[in-house]
C-alpha cells in the first residue's frame, strides 16, 4: 500500500472559507515537507517541520511523529491557493524523500 | 537569489534516441537529488548524490538510466535508448548538507518519447 497516504484526493472551496489537507505515514517519518505544484509544474516550499507546528500567513502545519500524521491548515481560502499540495516524508540515512499522491484544490470565487 | 534550475523544460525525443537532462543546484547546496513524476506512479526518487559522490542510485532502472555530477554545479540524468514509457517531469532538487530533508526543487523537464 501506499506510505503516505493523502486525504483527500480532490477538494473544492469557495473562496474565503477554511480547510485541512491530512497526510498518514505508514514508514517511521522524522520530517515532512509541504509543497504546492502550480499550474505550470513548479513545487513550490510551503513547510518543512520537525515534530511540532508551523505558521506562515493563512497556512499552519502540524507533524506528530508518534501518531504519524501531518495536516495543513488553510485559512480564508483565495484563488491563487489553488493547486495540487504535496506532503513528502522524509526518514533513515538515505535522505530520500517519499511522496503522497496529492490533494488537488480548487478554490472558487 | 536564483533557484534550482533545469534545462531543457521540454524535450521530445524519438524511441531509441538518448536524453541528456540538466541540472543546476541552489548556490552553496552541497546534495543533489532526482526524482520522476508520472500521473500513474506520482512522484518517485530516483538517485542522490552528495558534494559529487553518489549516495544512493536505489530509485534508478537498471537499465538506460544513468545521472554524474561531475561538479558541484551541475548534474546531469541521461536516459539511453528511450522508451515511451520514460515520458515523465524529471525533477531536480538540492539541499544543504546536514539539511538534507529539507529539498528545493527545480521546474522539472518535460520529456516525451514518441
Amino acid at each position: 500500500g501506499d506510505k503516505v497516504k493523502q486525504s483527500p484526493s480532490a477538494l473544492s472551496l469557495q473562496e474565503g472559507t477554511n480547510s485541512a489537507l491530512r497526510c498518514n505515514f505508514s514508514i517511521a517519518a522524522t520530517t515532512v515537507q509541504w509543497f504546492l505544484q502550480n499550474p505550470r509544474g513548479s513545487l513550490i516550499n510551503l513547510f518543512y517541520l520537525v515534530p511540532g507546528t508551523k505558521e506562515n500567513g493563512r497556512l499552519k502545519s502540524a507533524f506528530d511523529s508518534k501518531e504519524s500524521y501531518s495536516t495543513l491548515h488553510i485559512r480564508d481560502a483565495q484563488l491563487e491557493d489553488s493547486g495540487t499540495y504535496f506532503c513528502a516524508a522524509g526518514g533513515g540515512s538515505n535522505y530520500k524523500l517519499t511522496f503522497g499522491k496529492g490533494t488537488l484544490l480548487t478554490v472558487t470565487p | 537569489n536564483a533557484g534550482v534550475i533545469q534545462t531543457p523544460r521540454h524535450k521530445v525525443t524519438g524511441k531509441g534516441q538518448e536524453a541528456t537532462l540538466w541540472c543546476e543546484p541552489i548556490s552553496g547546496h552541497s546534495a543533489v537529488f532526482w526524482y520522476r513524476q508520472t500521473i500513474v506512479q506520482g512522484l518517485e526518487f530516483l538517485t542522490y548524490f552528495r558534494n559529487q559522490a553518489p549516495i544512493d542510485d536505489s530509485g534508478m532502472p537498471k537499465e538506460r538510466f544513468s545521472a554524474q555530477m561531475p561538479n558541484q554545479s551541475h548534474s546531469t540524468l541521461k536516459i539511453q535508448s528511450t522508451q515511451p514509457q520514460d515520458s515523465a517531469v524529471y525533477l531536480c532538487a538540492s539541499s544543504l548538507e546536514g539539511q538534507e530533508y529539507e529539498q528545493y526543487f527545480g521546474p522539472g523537464t518535460r520529456l516525451t518519447v514518441l
